[in-house]
């Protein structure tokens, strides 16, 4: 069965500080892979989406940025951090083209200081 | 207009309760849609997915009016345990493999 790993699962940075989130899926291959944002109290926001290794779609203009050194890997990162950069991360994956079911890792809840 | 609405809620229910969402999206091209579950400070789970009228798995049952573009959720026979944010989701048809997701809608089931 697929399994979908993040790390770390809590994080509080100062502002301007690098930030780098993992996440990692088993038991499949060639996921697309996706990360979102969810704000307290806010909805799902879409940042990076993937389809495959080195391919990163980005949907907003921010301060963040997402790479895909392997098939089933995936990080965010960004080198200085914004207060308004505090959120849910989410990844989650999706097999297939068209393969719209998403499934969600356990998030990483970042707090930027 | 946000492309998928929902009433935040909270909707406060007694156990045992029927209650039923409504979601309502704007892009008619979209192929397929699902709800999320969501509980405090975790993950979206996956509830089930609509894809043509209507779905149904066990006390949840999810319709869809493409005519008037909405999906609703009906809860039956509502359990402590259901106490979650439910997410409506959407994926319009040119959007590819993204999804969107709505704000979400608070149930409390009280005993």
């Amino acid at each position: 069965s697929q399994t979908i790993h993040q790390w770390p699962a809590t994080l509080v940075q100062p502002v301007g500080s690098p930030l780098s989130l993992e996440c990692t899926v088993e038991g499949t291959s060639n996921p697309n892979l996706y990360w979102y944002r969810q704000a307290a109290g806010r909805g799902l926001q879409l940042l990076f989406y993937s389809v495959g290794i080195g391919q990163i779609s980005s949907e907003v203009p921010q301060n963040l940025s997402a790479s895909r050194p392997q098939d089933r890997q995936f990080i965010l990162s960004s080198k200085k951090l914004l207060l308004s950069d505090s959120g849910f991360y989410l990844c989650a994956w999706s097999v297939g083209q068209g393969g719209d079911t998403q499934y969600f890792g356990p998030g990483t809840r970042l707090t930027v200081l | 207009r946000k492309e998928v609405e929902q009433d935040p809620g909270p909707f406060n229910v007694p156990e045992g309760a029927t209650v039923a969402f409504n979601c309502t999206y704007s892009n008619s091209a979209s192929q397929s849609f699902f709800w999320y579950r969501q509980d405090c400070r975790k993950e979206p789970k996956l509830l089930m997915s609509v894809y043509s009228s209507g779905n149904e798995d066990g006390r949840f049952t999810a319709q869809l009016n493409r005519a008037s573009q909405y999906i609703s959720l009906l809860i039956r026979d509502s359990k402590l345990s259901d106490s979650a944010t439910y997410l409506c989701v959407g994926r319009p048809m040119e959007y590819g493999n993204k999804l969107v997701f709505g704000a979400g809608t608070i149930l409390r089931v009280k005993s």
